[in-house]
C-alpha cells in the first residue's frame, strides 16, 4: 500500500516561498510507475493539478503557475517536493501530494498571510 | 488549459442511478484513455473511484462505472447509497503533457 505524507509550514509571507516535502512509503520515487504530482484546492473550491516529475527527471506544471513552480525529487530520502515561489494570499489552499494516478496524501493546509 | 465543464450538482433517490458528466474538448477528454474520476467526502482526500475511463482500483464498489464518448467522460453510480453523497471530480491527460480537473460535482442523495 502506498502512503504519502506532506510536510511543511503551515504559514507563509507574501512575496515569499512555499515549499512542501511528500515522504512516500510503499513505493519508489525512483521508479517509473507514478507520476509524483501536487493538487491543490482553495478552501471551498474545486481541485487544480499543480504539477508533476517522472522518474526520468521530467517535469510539467500547470501553465497558469508555470513560471514560479519547481517540483523535484530526492532519491535518498524517497521523497519528492514543490516550491511555489512569490506568493499571495491566492496561494492559500490544501496542498496534496499525489502518486497519480492512485494514491492521495491527507493534504496540508498553507496559510498566506503576513 | 481551462477546467473541464461538470454539473454543479447532481441528486438521486437510494437505489436510483445517476450519471455525471465531464465535457472537455480533443486536446484532452476527446484524445485519451487517461480520464480518472475521484470522490471526496468534506474534509478528507479526494480518493481515486476510475482510472482509465473505465477500470476500477481495488476496493472501490462495482456500482461505479465510467464510459467515454466524444469528448465527453461519465461516471455512473447504480444502486445509489448515503455513503455516495459527495463531491466527484474527474481529470484527464492533455496533449500538453499536463492534467486537468473538472469542476466538480456535488451529488446529493435524496
Amino acid at each position: 500500500q502506498v502512503q504519502l505524507q506532506e510536510s511543511g509550514p503551515g504559514l507563509v509571507k507574501p512575496s515569499q516561498t512555499l515549499s512542501l516535502t511528500c515522504t512516500v512509503s510503499g513505493a519508489s520515487v525512483s521508479s517509473g510507475t507514478y507520476y509524483w504530482s501536487w493538487v491543490r484546492q482553495h478552501p471551498g473550491k474545486g481541485l487544480e493539478w499543480i504539477g508533476y516529475v517522472h522518474y526520468g527527471g521530467n517535469t510539467y506544471s500547470n501553465p497558469s503557475l508555470k513560471s514560479r513552480v519547481t517540483i523535484s525529487v530526492d532519491t535518498s530520502k524517497n521523497q519528492f517536493s514543490l516550491r511555489l515561489t512569490s506568493v499571495t494570499a491566492a496561494d492559500t489552499a490544501v496542498y496534496y501530494c499525489v502518486a497519480w494516478d492512485g494514491y492521495w496524501g491527507q493534504g496540508s493546509l498553507v496559510t498566506v498571510t503576513s | 488549459q481551462s477546467a473541464l465543464t461538470q454539473a454543479a450538482s447532481v441528486s438521486g433517490s437510494p437505489g436510483q442511478s445517476i450519471t455525471i458528466s465531464c465535457t472537455g474538448t480533443s486536446s484532452d477528454v476527446g484524445a485519451y484513455k487517461y480520464v480518472s474520476w475521484y470522490q471526496q467526502h468534506p474534509g478528507k482526500a479526494p480518493q481515486l473511484m476510475i482510472y482509465e475511463v473505465s477500470d476500477r482500483p481495488s476496493g472501490v464498489s462495482n456500482r461505479f462505472s465510467g464510459s467515454k464518448s466524444g469528448n465527453t467522460a461519465s461516471l455512473t453510480i447504480s444502486g445509489l447509497q448515503a455513503e455516495d453523497e459527495a463531491d466527484y471530480y474527474c481529470s484527464s491527460y492533455t496533449s500538453s503533457s499536463t492534467y486537468v480537473f473538472g469542476t466538480g460535482t456535488k451529488v446529493t442523495v435524496l
